[in-house]
């Protein structure tokens, strides 16, 4: 299986922009998280999306926002770009089918960064 | 104070050294454990998972979990310069809520 797919890979934008990430999650997988990783903060989740629905939230402010799809593909938007939004920025996928061990896999993730 | 704490290191061995990386929590609802291993500018990679107290090995991999000192630990045996990374603990609840530590920054120095 293909792993979770993550475009594009790198991205420089200016204050005051915004940006929309995309991320493709394994075939069959029916759950994406969105995480921010800082090398201060370490790994922030954001919000997870199931059946095109947010399932949950992270402590984000409402510049940052996503979407599903109806074939799993989600989408993450950050608008009004801060210097302090310059991050990688994680998907991860699971099946969030009924096993309740089951985890979750990461793509490569984006790399932002504001100027 | 954060539910996960992983000392962020940084570490640096000699090859084939035991390499013993740890984490706590203080959330009992955390039932599920994992390691994931994330190489510069890549994304976490999925190592070890583990629900139950005890040991759990896979090749050079050990996790140990124990719950009720809310303590994880994940042992690398005759570490190889491949190894340096940085190793992230997680944990999940039942309700599949994810928490991470910050990462602990490994070396090994051939």
């Amino acid at each position: 299986k293909a792993g979770v797919t993550q475009t594009p890979r790198y991205l420089i934008k200016t204050r005051g922009q915004q940006v929309t990430l995309s991320c493709s999650p394994i075939s069959g997988h029916r759950s994406v998280s969105w995480y921010q990783q800082t090398p201060g903060q370490g790994l922030q989740f954001l919000f997870e999306y199931f059946s095109e629905t947010q399932r949950n939230k992270g402590n984000f402010p409402g510049r940052f926002s996503g979407r599903q799809f109806s074939n799993s593909r989600s989408e993450m938007n950050v608008s009004t770009l801060e210097l302090g939004d310059s991050a990688l920025y994680l998907c991860a996928s699971r099946s969030a089918g009924l096993a309740v061990r089951e985890t979750q896999y990461f793509g490569p993730g984006t790399r932002l960064l504001v100027l | 104070q954060k539910e996960v704490e992983q000392d962020p290191g940084p570490l640096s061995v000699p090859e084939g050294a035991i390499v013993s990386l740890n984490c706590t929590y203080s959330n009992s609802a955390f039932q599920y454990f994992m390691w994931y291993r994330q190489y510069s500018r890549k994304g976490p990679e999925l190592l070890m998972y583990t629900y139950s107290s005890g040991n759990k090995e896979d090749g050079r991999f050990t996790a140990q979990v124990d719950k009720s000192s809310k303590y994880i630990s994940l042992f690398i045996r005759d570490s190889q310069p491949s190894d340096s990374a940085t190793y992230l603990c997680a944990m999940k609840t039942v309700g599949n809520q994810f928490y991470f530590g910050t990462g602990t920054s490994l070396t090994v120095i051939p």
